[in-house]
């Protein structure tokens, strides 16, 4: 089925570690990005690019660090957690004439 | 940069009664803007969105929101609630008019549906 796929689902880090959270999209959307959720905070964009070789920042973007070697992916990576960081993170893409997101399912992320 | 208020982070509604969220955004310039619907342990899924020409906007599920610039309000309703209704809703604004603008969500709205 085409869409966005986000992996692993479920994710438990300990402080300090660090992880790749994967999100792949099959539509050839140029436009990806990543938001985590977290309660009564709504989504909050951390990294995002208008296309392959091309990423910026959003509002949260420390701690995080992203590439978009290819159309298809973009990998977001935590690299060294904290507690602050356990959320749910989603991967969202957009096309070219199509406004709106396409989302993932999300990735629950806990740091002890 | 363009912020987005949802009024009421829970709302509940009788069964069959009348859905309104609320929500209101910053810019003065007509944005693109969306209602996204959230059910428990999934991503979000695009409900309805305006980005020109008729104001009032029809999504799914019976769902449709109005685009009033002089009150900068886009306001999600729909005629008779049901229980498959109950999810959590987000407002989301773009900061430009292309495809590749980043987009602002609210910090949302919880329906409960009441038998």
């Amino acid at each position: 089925n085409a869409g966005v796929t986000q992996t692993p689902k479920f994710q438990v880090l300990k402080t300090g570690q660090s992880m790749t959270l994967q999100c792949a999209q099959d539509m050839n959307h140029e436009y990806m990005s990543w938001y985590r959720q977290d309660p009564g905070m709504g989504l909050r964009l951390i990294h995002y690019s208008v296309g392959a070789g091309i990423t910026d920042q959003g509002e949260v973007p420390n701690g995080y660090n992203v590439s978009r070697s290819t159309t298809e992916d973009f990998p977001l990576r935590l690299l060294s957690a904290a507690p602050s960081q356990t959320s749910v993170y989603f991967c969202a893409s957009s096309g070219d004439r199509d406004y709106g997101y396409t989302f993932g399912s999300g990735t629950r992320l806990t740091v002890v | 940069a363009q912020s987005v208020t949802q009024l009421g982070s829970h709302v509940s509604v009788s069964e069959g009664a009348l859905v309104l969220l609320r929500c209101n955004y910053s810019s003065s310039v007509p944005p693109y803007l969306f209602w996204y619907v959230q059910y428990p342990n999934q991503g979000l899924q695009l409900l309805l969105k305006y980005t020109t020409g008729a104001t009032l906007v029809k999504g799914i599920n019976g769902f449709e929101a109005e685009f009033k610039k002089s009150e900068t309000s886009f306001h999600l309703t729909k005629p008779s609630a049901h229980m498959s209704d109950a999810a959590e809703y987000f407002c989301a604004v773009s900061e430009g008019r292309s495809s590749a603008s980043k987009i602002i969500f609210g910090s949302g709205t919880r329906l409960s549906i009441r038998p």
